[in-house]
């Protein structure tokens, strides 16, 4: 079945560091890709997505671009701030009958020191 | 900004007994999620509603678990008995059409078995 495999965590990075989080994905077809954020104590929300091969995802200064050669989906954001410490998913949409399920990946932590 | 909002945010109970959990989607959103996310795992779904229908709960363990959204808004996950390893965070997502991408969580009920 599709499966999402993203980098072990935790990972501790410095303000102002540049910031990779790796996303490998299986899945039959053409899924949409998807990097959600959960922030201490809140639920997930949508960080970015591309939803075809060589789209381009970005939002708050955070980008990912779907590869199929290599179907992978990798977060990065130049500059890391302390605002960003969080726990990052990578996930992709499944489509089963009548269904629209999101497989996540486990969950990457992140942790920005000033 | 609408939310969706999720009760209790922490439960503790002992195990055999039932434990229900309480969502409300953002108004008009006609699918709703179930999800349940083990510590340090990324969430998979346990039940997805359609108004008030189900269509997929292929990942719910049936004989302890039930979900209803009777009137098509607000739903009601229960566990009857619960099970040590039923501790986990289960989250509540909706959106507004099967077929949207961009699925809006709550803060999840953190749910501790004794």
């Amino acid at each position: 079945g599709d499966s999402v495999t993203q980098m072990e965590g935790p990972v501790t990075l410095s303000e102002e560091a540049f910031l990779t989080i790796n996303c490998t994905y299986t899945a039959t077809g053409y899924p949409s890709l998807f990097w959600y954020v959960q922030y201490p104590g809140e639920g997930l929300q949508l960080l970015l997505k591309a939803t075809k091969a060589d789209d381009k995802g970005s939002n708050k200064g955070f980008e990912a671009t779907y590869r199929k050669e290599t179907t992978s989906f990798h977060l990065e954001k130049g500059s890391v701030q302390v605002s960003d410490s969080a726990v990052y998913f990578c996930a992709l949409k499944y489509s089963g009958a009548g269904s629209y399920q999101l497989t996540f990946g486990k969950g990457t932590k992140l942790s920005v020191i000033p | 900004e609408a939310e969706v909002a999720q009760s209790p945010r922490y439960k503790i109970t002992e195990k055999s007994q039932a434990v229900a959990f309480w969502c409300d989607p953002i108004s008009g959103h006609a699918t709703l999620y179930w999800y349940r996310q083990i510590l340090g795992q990324g969430p998979e779904l346990l039940v997805q509603f359609q108004d008030e229908s189900v269509v997929d709960d292929s990942q719910l363990p049936k004989d302890r678990f039930s979900a209803e959204r009777l009137k098509g808004v607000d739903s009601t996950l229960k566990i009857q008995p619960a099970e040590l390893g039923d501790s986990a965070m289960y989250l509540c997502a909706s959106s507004l059409v099967d077929t949207s991408y961009e699925q809006y969580f709550g803060p999840g009920t953190r749910l501790t078995v004794t």
